[in-house]
């Protein structure tokens, strides 16, 4: 089974901290993206990227950047944490597919529900 | 852009009960997958039942299948012989044929009654 770990359940952390989420998956999948989960909006997408080092900006990239060094890991930086990014984040991972978009599936990890104080 | 709608927030149903879960979406594409996702108390989120846009055929496994109306944009999820281990909150979700990004909907919480 593929496995998608998310480094931190919980975390609490004050405004304008740099605040690092970590997300790792273990089944070489090529695409890993980032999504927060709001209530009432569903999940929306922060940032995606299809290799390493390369990244696409989502739907909501603002206050956010990443980081893809290696393929089996994607990171999520707020620059300066502010209060309107306490939420749930979750990260996803999926393979490349048999033909370029597929239809593969998106593997999620557990989320981290951050809180900025 | 294309957007995914779910207009049921809140649902119930009883054990051993059918329940089905709207899903509307808006594109002008014709290559495109949908999917319906379901997270549980637990978080994580774990995909349900996928259905590629080129298939006249509803998807189904096992409890689930979906009713796919192309032309309406309808996506429904249809949940069979309802358990308590269906409780959770369920995500519809479309891809472009041309992207690997998804939309979600904005949800719609499922509570199986004993």
């Amino acid at each position: 089974d593929v496995k998608v770990t998310q480094s931190s359940r919980y975390l609490v952390k004050r405004t304008g901290e740099k605040v690092f989420l970590e997300c790792v998956q273990d089944m070489d999948h090529e695409n890993m993206f980032w999504y927060r989960q709001d209530p009432g909006l569903g999940l929306r997408l922060i940032y995606f990227s299809y290799d390493v080092k390369m990244k696409e900006k989502g739907d909501i990239p603002e206050g956010y950047s990443v980081s893809r060094e290696k393929k089996e890991r994607f990171s999520l930086i707020l620059e300066s944490a502010s209060t309107n990014q306490t939420s749930m984040y979750l990260c996803a991972s999926s393979p490349w597919g048999s033909d370029v978009w597929g239809n593969q599936p998106q593997h999620f990890g557990d989320g981290t529900r951050l809180s900025i104080l | 852009a294309q957007t995914v709608t779910q207009s049921q927030p809140e649902m119930s149903v009883q054990e051993a009960e059918t329940v089905t879960l709207s899903c509307t979406y808006d594109t002008s594409e014709s290559d495109y997958y949908l999917f319906w996702y379901k997270q549980p108390p637990s978080r994580q989120m774990i995909l349900v039942i996928r259905q590629e846009a080129y298939k006249q055929q509803n998807a189904t496994e096992n409890r689930f299948s979906v009713n796919f109306q192309k032309a309406a944009k309808s996506f429904s999820l249809k949940i069979s012989d309802s358990q308590l281990g269906d409780a959770a909150m369920y995500f519809c979700a479309y891809r472009s044929g041309a992207t690997n990004k998804l939309i979600f909907g904005t949800g719609t919480l499922l509570a199986v009654q004993p």
